[in-house]
């Protein structure tokens, strides 16, 4: 595709349920970002992956936070035991080069943990 | 830790008019990247300017440029002529070596026509 593809776009989950969220980077880019964005505020960093290796997950809340990229491509978030806190758009970007280059964004999943 | 501050929550700007934005970060760092970046209400961040912090010279995108002054670690956006299309929060955005980026809390500006 032409941009990065997130899905779902919306996901509603009930407090304690786990969710996947996936990510579809840009074809033949090599770094991949997820981040946490709450409302009014600006994108957290989570984690950063370089083709299939987790490079960086300093940004990830808890250990009910789990990311891979088992192919170098495609990458899925997953959370665990859901929280209410855990409610936010959650934004994945990827990027040609290893540093400094722009990053492309995706859409986001908005998740909503009732 | 590297922070980035918008001190700026809201913004507003007349259709055709010029308006800056203000961003200033902390860093000890000598090379890194800055960034603005725009979302709209459909949520995709869309990369408006880049800056890399070895280049003195301010980068420009058509009707967008920036104020690049490293020694007092600021990086403003001045939006020219603006559209109404320009409508969206801004935030700014610095990199590191591993590229990660640290955002501001971000700016909403409004376009009056």
């Amino acid at each position: 595709g032409a941009g990065v593809s997130q899905s779902p776009r919306y996901k509603v989950a009930k407090r304690g349920q786990d969710v996947a969220l996936r990510c579809d980077p840009i074809s033949g880019h090599v770094s991949l970002f997820w981040y946490q964005q709450a409302l009014g505020q600006g994108p957290e960093f989570l984690t950063y992956f370089q083709n299939e290796a987790q490079l960086d997950k300093s940004g990830l809340p808890s250990d009910r936070f789990f990311a891979e990229r088992p192919e170098g491509s495609v990458s899925t978030l997953k959370i665990q035991r859901t929280q209410q806190e855990d409610s936010a758009v959650y934004l994945c970007a990827s990027s040609l080069f290893s540093r400094g280059g722009p990053q492309h964004f995706g859409d986001g999943t908005r998740l909503s943990i009732l | 830790a590297q922070t980035v501050t918008q001190s700026q929550p809201e913004m507003s700007v007349q259709e055709a008019e010029t308006v800056t934005l203000s961003c200033t970060y902390d860093t000890s760092e000598s090379d890194y990247y800055l960034f603005w970046y725009k979302q709209p209400p459909s949520r995709q961040m869309i990369l408006v300017i880049r800056q890399e912090a070895y280049k003195q010279q301010n980068a420009t995108e058509n009707r967008f440029s920036v104020n690049f002054q490293k020694a007092a670690k600021s990086f403003s956006l001045k939006i020219s002529d603006s559209q109404l299309g320009d409508a969206a929060m801004y935030f700014c955005a610095y990199s590191r070596s591993q590229g990660n980026l640290i955002f501001g809390k971000g700016t909403k500006l409004s376009v009056k026509p």
